[in-house]
């Protein structure tokens, strides 16, 4: 069992609306990510949180907007999004300490249709 | 240039062969090597660290070459079980960088 949990698993949502995703790990973990994955394509970085400060926004459209509320929670609030936006959004975390990374821990991911 | 180049594949394999994927990653700096493998429609889940001395878990050993700035995952005795996308992944830091992903399918 994955110890960075996602949720919703499943989100359909339309152009117009507002939506969020949420992440949550208790491993101590001071990065935390957010990537978006299309069919067939590797993991695309779309922000870095390190000590709950956003440290990379990867020039991710405004309609996505991300937020660290404390070290264990990462959200991905969704607004006014486009179809191909249509992807598996994955959370992920790591130790975040100067020098060697530790590896990334995936969440199951998030995925989101909209119509 | 990208940072990390991955073998196209797709690799078909019989039961039972052996099979190797390479990266080549173009950061020097680069610290931390792994080897991910994502299931279809599943989230990437780590297969192995790669150590500078190399390193074996059963029959998956994973090695790096820091002078040629690659990274190599051999898999022996191939079983169905290991169809799979495998990805490289190499951090400088605290930036992950993926390779595009090798899809492996083994046949029986």
């Amino acid at each position: 069992d994955t110890e960075v949990t996602q949720t919703p698993k499943h989100l359909v949502m339309g152009m117009t609306n507002k939506k969020s995703l949420k992440c949550e790990q208790h491993m101590g973990h001071r990065a935390m990510y957010w990537y978006k994955q299309k069919a067939k394509k590797p993991p695309e970085l779309m922000f870095v949180y390190s000590y709950e400060k956003l440290s990379i926004n990867e020039s991710v459209p405004s309609r996505f907007s991300p937020e660290c509320p404390n070290s264990s929670l990462l959200n991905l609030h969704l607004h006014a999004l486009q179809p191909e936006d249509s992807a598996l959004y994955l959370c992920a975390s790591s130790q975040a300490s100067s020098g060697i990374t530790g590896e990334l821990f995936f969440g199951e991911g998030s995925r989101l249709t909209v119509l | 240039r990208k940072e990390v180049e991955q073998d196209p594949g797709p690799f078909n394999v019989p039961e039972g062969a052996t099979v190797a994927f390479n990266c080549t990653y173009s950061n020097s700096a680069s610290q931390s090597f792994f080897w991910y493998r994502q299931d279809c429609r599943k989230e990437p889940k780590l297969l192995m660290s790669v150590y500078s001395s190399g390193n074996e878990d059963g029959r998956f050993t994973a090695q790096l070459n820091r002078a040629s700035q690659y990274i190599s995952l051999l898999i022996r005795d191939s079983k169905l079980s290991d169809s799979a996308t495998y990805l490289c992944v190499v951090t400088p830091g605290n930036q992950f960088y993926f390779g595009t992903g090798t899809s492996l399918t083994v046949i029986p």
